[in-house]
């Protein structure tokens, strides 16, 4: 069935600091791609996602690419805040695969002044 | 703004209590879904509808029953709440296709004790 995988977390950085997390999927159809985010005590946000390859998704200074050939969707930001502390979750949504979402497992980030 | 609601926000109760967790939205989405969720960790589905009268059990088994007499409306019913309930519940719904995401309530922190 579809999967997705996240690198583990937590992940710390310093303010200013570049900022990767990887997503890898697995799928059987054609998926689109989302990365949402959880801050502290809430549900979780659309950050921003692709529905089709080589699409990059933006927003809030985040970006992440579509790559079908590497099966990824890695999450970047050039410069993180302290406000960008929170957990993030990849998560593909398969026509072929009854067209409920799969998340992964979640990466905390959190942000050192 | 939220189109979303879940209510309440937090619950503490007792073992062996009844419980409903509420959640409204104001979007016409046919799909809505729950998600129990230990804070900052992976998504579990629980429960999930695709229109009026049509439920399914998700993939983590629970005790919680679920009701779509509307198509805003999507209550999670605990007949005898146990401290291994105690948890996040989180409310979704999404359109019909896969590529516009879901949009998540802020979540009912349950404790029982």
């Amino acid at each position: 069935g579809d999967s997705v995988t996240q690198m583990e977390g937590p992940v710390t950085l310093s303010e200013e600091a570049f900022l990767t997390i990887n997503c890898t999927y697995t799928a059987t159809g054609y998926p689109s791609l989302f990365w949402y985010v959880q801050y502290p005590g809430e549900g979780l946000q659309l950050l921003l996602k692709a529905t089709k390859a080589d699409d990059k998704g933006s927003n809030k200074g985040f970006e992440a690419t579509y790559r079908k050939e590497t099966t990824s969707f890695h999450l970047e930001k050039g410069s993180v805040q302290v406000s960008d502390s929170a957990v993030y979750f990849c998560a593909l949504s398969d026509r072929n695969y009854g067209q409920n979402f799969v998340f992964g497992p979640g990466t905390r980030l959190s942000v050192l002044p | 703004e939220a189109d979303i609601y879940q209510t309440p926000r937090y619950l503490v109760i007792g073992t062996g209590k009844k419980i409903t967790l509420e959640c409204s939205q104001t979007m016409g989405h046919d799909k809505m879904y729950w998600y129990q969720q230990d804070p900052g960790m992976e998504l579990h589905l629980i429960h999930y509808s695709y229109g009026v009268n049509s439920t399914e059990k998700g993939d983590l088994s629970s005790e919680s029953t679920v009701s779509r007499i509307r198509t805003e409306h999507f209550p999670l019913t605990l007949e005898s709440a146990r401290p291994s309930h105690t948890s996040q519940y989180l409310c979704a719904s999404s359109e019909s296709t896969p590529n516009y995401g879901y949009t998540f309530g802020s979540g009912t922190r349950l404790t029982v004790v």
